[in-house]
């Protein structure tokens, strides 16, 4: 498809247990966001990749929490030993190279995680 | 970036414009204000953004005041669709990195 692929759509897991998640940007978009949004709040942002690297990382909340994009295309969010309060939709975004960047960004329709 | 206040619910009637204000009242003067929003179990989807001038879209139009410490963003003809929560943000606009900080936004119920 033309937008930005997420997957899987739902993901239940118990707590503890160890957890990825898969976006797949725009073609040809060299920058990618993670996203994390509890019920009734606005989305959170987590991390930030130009390429293969991880720009800006100031919203991971923690170590357990880790993403990569080893060829500057998909990219995965890995949660280590989740827990009850790791529960929400994760959101992924994308966005053109700085020559044609208006500041637009395309999001996913998100992976909602539940940890029971 | 900038904070910015919202209501956090309107109504609007089909068919009527729907004009969504925010107050951004320590923009700088390199942000611009940008406007998303969210239908249900949906990712965010942009709407407009603008720097001093009135912008207009297929979707949208963003008037903002000439001191520029607030805005509006008026849907011209409310469908049911339009039912969602619109965001106001705003940022500075140049660099790479587009990170988007969101509050809670408005949530615009378009009524029958």
């Amino acid at each position: 498809g033309a937008g930005v692929s997420q997957t899987p759509s739902n993901k239940v897991t118990e707590k503890g247990k160890y957890v990825e998640l898969r976006c797949d940007p725009i073609s040809g978009h060299t920058a990618l966001y993670w996203y994390r949004q509890s019920l009734g709040q606005g989305p959170e942002f987590l991390i930030y990749f130009q390429g293969t690297g991880a720009a800006d990382d100031s919203g991971l909340p923690n170590d357990r929490f880790f993403a990569v994009r080893p060829e500057g295309s998909v990219s995965t969010l890995k949660i280590q030993r989740t827990e009850r309060g790791d529960s929400a939709v994760y959101l992924c975004a994308s966005s053109p190279g700085t020559s044609l960047n208006t500041g637009e960004l395309f999001f996913g329709e998100g992976s909602r995680l539940t940890v029971l | 970036d900038a904070k910015t206040t919202q209501p956090p619910s309107m109504d609007c009637a089909e068919g009527r414009a729907a004009n969504l204000p925010c107050n951004h009242s320590t923009i700088s003067g390199n942000e611009y204000v940008y406007w998303y929003r969210q239908i249900h179990s949906q990712g965010p989807q942009y709407i407009i953004h603008g720097l001093k001038n009135n912008e207009t879209n297929e979707m949208a139009s963003l008037i903002i005041t000439e001191d520029r410490k607030s805005s509006t963003l008026i849907l011209p003809h409310a469908t049911l669709r339009d039912t969602a929560v619109y965001y106001c943000i705003v940022r500075v606009r140049g660099g790479s990195n587009y990170k988007l900080t969101f509050g809670k936004g408005t949530l615009l119920t378009v009524n029958p």
